[in-house]
């Protein structure tokens, strides 16, 4: 058990430019999420998947943002013509059921998103 | 009214003296209490949960939960610089989502 994995863990990138970053949770777990921190906030929930399927999402998840998870196992977080306000350190963390409200999270090391 | 609310600090304590961090949360069906303990430019670390009123005791830390007052603390005790970093209270409701106050900033003086 190697614990949550993200990648890349720094981006830099041009306005309106697309990225796309990764999550890889740890292997046994089922459920996955996504949340977004800005300087001095604490961390937002941005979606959720169980296995494959997406079944919750914020409503700061606008239409440029993206997330998947084929097959159950990985996730992409996509953001598409990046703003300046997108910058921020995207977090995943894993889980098992019910875990989440008893265990809390595991979070990975994140992805810090630069928008220049 | 934002869920979850911290003072955001900074809060300044001498080594070895008792750190005290304060959280309220606005919902009532709040079921889950945690405090993660985040370093600059690094993801926030789980380090302590509760769900009943009350204290419990990890170590150098205790939460302390008060669901009439909706009122969660932590306490760190014998404070060492290492443990200078921001503070963050997550509360969980039903489903799958957690609610984080903005965190406390702390430094521990040597």
């Amino acid at each position: 058990d190697t614990g949550v994995s993200q990648n890349p863990r720094h981006k830099i990138t041009k306005r309106g430019q697309n990225v796309t970053f990764r999550c890889d949770p740890i292997s046994e777990h089922n459920r996955l999420y996504w949340y977004r921190q800005t300087l001095g906030q604490g961390p937002e929930f941005l979606t959720y998947f169980q296995n494959e399927a997406q079944l919750e999402k914020s409503r700061l998840l606008s239409d440029r943002f993206s997330a998947e998870r084929p097959k159950g196992s990985f996730s992409t977080l996509e953001i598409q013509r990046t703003e300046q306000g997108d910058s921020a350190m995207y977090l995943c963390a894993s889980s098992l059921p019910p875990r989440p409200l008893s265990y809390g999270y595991t979070f990975g090391s994140g992805t810090r998103l630069t928008v220049v | 009214q934002k869920e979850v609310e911290q003072n955001s600090g900074p809060l300044s304590v001498p080594e070895g003296a008792i750190a005290s961090l304060n959280c309220t949360y606005s919902d009532r069906v709040s079921q889950s209490f945690f405090w993660y303990r985040q370093y600059s430019g690094k993801s926030p670390e789980l380090i302590m949960s509760i769900y009943s009123n009350g204290d419990k005791e990890d170590g150098r830390f205790t939460a302390q939960l008060n669901k009439a007052s909706q009122y969660v603390s932590l306490l760190i005790r014998d404070s060492q610089p290492s443990d200078s970093a921001t503070y963050l209270c997550a509360v969980g409701l039903t489903g799958n989502q957690f609610y984080f106050g903005t965190g406390t900033s702390l430094t521990v003086i040597p």
